[in-house]
């Protein structure tokens, strides 16, 4: 039972443009959502986060919107760098008390120069 | 640079053999995770612990796979015996569980097995 979804496989985007990953969620008690992202050969990495009680995060190019109605976060990379050809990881917590992580299964996003 | 590290970075063995994959966690840190990732369910958690107590293995096949800390810079997780289906990356993670409701973890490079 996958309580967090990505559903997207992959993504391809020109770079300069826009890259929006999205996950969707299905336990209620999450309130603490992350992103990470993994290079081969390397470990993932924490990107951004975001509180249930805000629906916008924003750190330089990388944005995280989160629509709790919805049960529904998005990334948004802008402008899209060739460096940020990752995969990205999805993950959902409750804060404070035991702070079990659940992460999705990935996307990987492939920024074309 | 304060980083987890984990060895061996890749293991080949035969099905039926233990495997034995080390975690030293950043120094200081209290938590420690270990995951594996897999194509059809991402990352999944096998164990955490917290001050060197295990507090979660649910995610963990009991029969064949131990997780432990014996100090408070080494974990451990052992597979014995192994099969073929145990074929994946296994990352260990730290991070320190303080005040704060949440605090980021550190991943390590992980450790590929390859289980013949």
């Amino acid at each position: 039972d996958q309580q967090v979804k990505q559903n997207s496989p992959s993504l391809s985007v020109q770079e300069g443009r826009i890259s929006i990953l999205n996950c969707d969620y299905t336990n209620s008690m999450f309130d603490y959502f992350l992103w990470y992202k993994k290079y081969p050969a390397e470990g993932p990495t924490f990107l951004i986060s975001i509180s249930s009680i805000k629906d916008k995060n924003e750190d330089g190019r990388f944005t995280v919107f989160l629509n709790k109605s919805a049960k529904h976060l998005s990334l948004h990379i802008v402008p899209s760098q060739p460096g940020d050809s990752a995969v990205y990881f999805c993950a959902a917590s409750r804060s404070g008390g035991y702070q079990k992580v659940t992460f999705g299964i990935g996307t990987k996003l492939q920024v074309i120069p | 640079d304060a980083r987890v590290t984990q060895t061996p970075r890749h293991k080949v063995t035969e099905m039926g053999q233990e495997v034995t994959m080390r975690c030293q966690p950043i120094l200081g840190h209290n938590t420690v995770f270990w995951y594996r990732q897999t194509m059809m369910q991402g990352l999944e958690l096998l164990a955490y612990f917290r001050n060197r107590a295990p507090l979660d293995d649910s995610g963990m096949p009991k029969d064949r796979f131990s997780a432990e800390m014996p100090d408070a810079t080494l974990a451990t997780l052992k597979i014995q015996p192994s099969e073929p289906r145990d074929s994946a990356v296994y990352f260990c993670a730290s991070g320190f569980r303080g005040r704060s409701s949440y605090n980021e973890q550190f991943f390590g490079p992980g450790t590929r097995l390859t289980v013949l």
